[in-house]
């Protein structure tokens, strides 16, 4: 799987975007970008993923660049239950071994 | 039921105990995880099962045994720990191994371990 990189730790006011990026320079083709965010002391929640085209569900949005070397997870209206470890993950589809980095956590701010 | 399910919650358990965590999930997945994490730190693989076989060990230590009885079901057997094992047990699953995009990973809460 190709390594990400993100930043440490991000602040967000209370009702603004979140936008954390990912930087994964060495993505292959059929490589995925995957989401999952962790709130304190709990599973880790699948948020999105995509492969070259933008996505958007009910929690967030995913821009992808043209090149695929980086992405950036959207989370329009940060409340203070966003707070949590956001990981990035590159990966095929359905390979066996997803393995997390280190993560950004986003606080959000009142 | 979109959920896994991990019992206990809690563990506190000696170096000499025999104990096992379990984790169950109705959503007719196949691809089953155990993941280890300390505090501060992300998940690490630990085991994955496909279609009720190992598939991958992540070179863990025998002390630590998986077991997967059924399609729905996957156990964690523990013995002979140490304090260094304390840490939230994860487990996961997801429909299948296939290269399908939408092949993601659902959690459950973990179980948290102490040893003593």
């Amino acid at each position: 799987d190709a390594k990400t990189t993100q930043p440490t730790s991000m602040d967000c006011a209370e009702g603004r975007a979140a936008n954390l990026p990912c930087n994964h320079s060495t993505i292959s083709g059929n490589e995925y970008v995957y989401w999952y965010r962790q709130i304190h002391s709990q599973g880790p929640q699948y948020i999105i993923h995509g492969l070259k085209n933008n996505e958007t569900n009910e929690m967030a949005s995913l821009i992808i660049t043209e090149d695929r070397k980086s992405s950036t997870l959207i989370l329009p209206h940060a409340t203070l239950r966003d707070t949590a470890v956001y990981y990035c993950i590159v990966r095929i589809g359905g390979y066996q071994k997803v393995t997390f980095g280190t993560g950004t956590k986003l606080q959000v701010i009142p | 039921d979109t959920e896994v399910t991990q019992t206990p919650k809690h563990l506190v358990m000696g170096m000499t105990n025999k104990k096992s965590l379990k984790c169950e999930q109705h959503m007719g997945h196949r691809a089953m995880y155990w993941y280890k994490q300390k505090a501060k730190k992300p998940p690490e693989l630990m085991f994955v099962y496909s279609y009720e076989k190992l598939s991958i060990n992540e070179s863990v230590p025998s002390r630590f045994s998986p077991e997967c009885p059924n399609s729905s079901l996957l156990n964690l057997h523990l013995h002979a720990l140490q304090p260094e094992d304390s840490a939230l047990y994860l487990c996961a699953s997801s429909q299948d191994l296939t290269d399908s995009g939408a092949n993601v990973l659902t959690f459950g809460a973990g179980s948290r371990l102490t040893v003593l």
